[in-house]
């Protein structure tokens, strides 16, 4: 069964304080991970998407990474703007639908 | 934006009550589809559609049925609403080069007593 698991469940950072997200994942076969951010009360928002080990997306002051084995959501010189939860989700290549982790709860203070 | 709108926004309702959720996207997108958002649980999908008319089961099916009789709309029935079905509904469409690129609407929130 595909399992996607995000670290840590919450995350506290200062203004400017650098930190990573870590999506780690167990499918037979990848087709794509996607990362989303999430605002209170609103559905998730697109990010970016990986498709192989090796690959990197950049948007703004966030920076997704990939492996064969998780994926990291870098985040440089944070704002408060940016808190929210940040999702990510997999697609398998024998399956059609998405596998989404619970998300981390990031929270940027001034 | 991509034009998504979900109806309602929030309903409160009792057990055994029947409940339609609406999505309505403004673009003629193929492909759409329904999850429910819960603590401990992430989003989980329903069902969805890739047409008039054609549809298709997600991981968590039971208690719900849908309809898409038109591109645009895409119901989400729950024939006799029970307190697990208490939860956070969002329809989604695919709009991206990539299956997993969807675009959310707001949400609705039921709450089932």
């Amino acid at each position: 069964e595909d399992q996607v698991t995000q670290s840590p469940e919450a995350l506290r950072l200062q203004e400017g304080e650098s930190s990573s997200l870590n999506c780690s994942y167990t499918v037979s076969g990848l087709r794509g991970l996607f990362w989303y951010r999430q605002d209170p009360g609103k559905g998730p928002e697109f990010l970016f998407t990986l498709y192989s080990a090796g690959e990197e997306k950049e948007k703004e002051r966030l920076k997704a990474t990939l492996t064969k084995k998780e994926s990291f959501l870098h985040i440089t010189a944070p704002k408060p703007e940016d808190s929210a939860t940040y999702l990510c989700a997999v697609h398998e290549t024998s399956g059609s639908r998405l596998t989404f982790g619970e998300g981390t709860q990031l929270t940027v203070n001034p | 934006d991509a034009g998504i709108t979900q109806s309602p926004r929030h309903k409160v309702t009792e057990t055994g009550t029947p409940v339609t959720l609406r999505c309505h996207q403004t673009e003629n997108h193929r492909y759409m589809y329904w999850y429910r958002q819960d603590p401990g649980h992430g989003l989980r999908l329903i069902h969805y559609s890739y047409g008039v008319k054609d549809t298709d089961k997600g991981e968590v099916s039971d208690g719900y049925s849908v309809s898409r009789s038109k591109t645009e709309d895409f119901l989400l029935t729950l024939e006799s609403a029970t307190s697990s079905q208490t939860s956070v509904y969002f329809c989604a469409i695919s709009a991206g080069l990539a299956p997993g690129e969807l675009f959310f609407g707001e949400g609705s929130r039921l709450t089932v007593l």
